[in-house]
């Protein structure tokens, strides 16, 4: 079964410093997707970047990457350049990619709160 | 594209109550998922459709919940009867899957339904 750990349940980051915030992840199937969510005090889901377990490359999406280790199974979010917008609770989650078993199943969660 | 839509937004009730929400996936996603969000549990997976056939359920806490996805564009979560232990914000998310070598789709969430059931 599926299994997302995020070790960190709240962090602390100085604006415009950079942040990791750590996601591991366990799964016997070799065609997989990792992703991360940004929820706001508002409470919605915002995506902010993929991973396949395929892509040879890190993902980057403006400010996020995303440092995959294959063989360790892990998938941290690096935020650069902080800004106090991205205080908001981290989601990491995971996909296989068979059609009839492709539920997304997420982490706890980590807080991140930016500091002026 | 409006999104996922979800309804209501809140929605208050007492146990014993019977508790609908709905959701309208984007136009054209094959894909629809329901889900759980409580302090101590995080977010839970309840349900999720391909081509509206539930697929997973075992999400389902108790035979008290039940999903249907009676066409493309409409899907239903009911709680009866209501109980405080249910009381949450319940997603829906929707994707496009096309599975195969291009990998698994992202999910578009809804805003949620908080439940408060006193």
């Amino acid at each position: 079964a599926q299994k997302i750990t995020q070790t960190q349940p709240g962090m602390f980051v100085q604006e415009k410093e950079a942040v990791t915030l750590d996601c591991t992840y366990d799964t016997s199937d070799p065609s997989y997707g990792l992703f991360w969510y940004k929820q706001p005090s508002s409470g919605e889901m915002i995506f902010l970047i993929y991973q396949g377990s395929y892509d040879q490359q890190n993902a980057t999406e403006g400010r996020y990457s995303l440092n995959f280790q294959k063989a360790r199974k892990s998938a941290n979010l690096v935020i650069s350049a902080s800004q106090l917008g991205d205080s908001a609770m981290y989601f990491c989650a995971m996909r296989e990619a068979s059609y009839n078993n492709n539920d997304m199943r997420f982490g706890a969660g980590t807080r991140l709160t930016v500091k002026p | 594209d409006a999104g996922v839509i979800q309804s209501p937004r809140h929605e208050v009730t007492e146990m014993g109550q019977e508790v609908t929400l709905r959701c309208k996936p984007i136009s054209g996603h094959n894909s629809l998922f329901w889900y759980r969000q409580t302090m101590m549990r995080g977010l839970e997976l309840l349900i999720y459709f391909n081509n509206n056939v539930p697929i997973d359920d075992s999400g389902m806490p108790e035979d008290r919940f039940s999903a249907k996805m009676p066409n493309a564009s409409f899907s239903t979560l009911k709680i009866q009867p209501s109980e405080p232990r249910d009381s949450a914000v319940y997603f829906c998310a929707s994707s496009l899957e096309v599975g195969g070598p291009l990998g698994p789709s992202v999910l578009t969430f809804g805003a949620g339904s908080r439940l408060t059931v006193l």
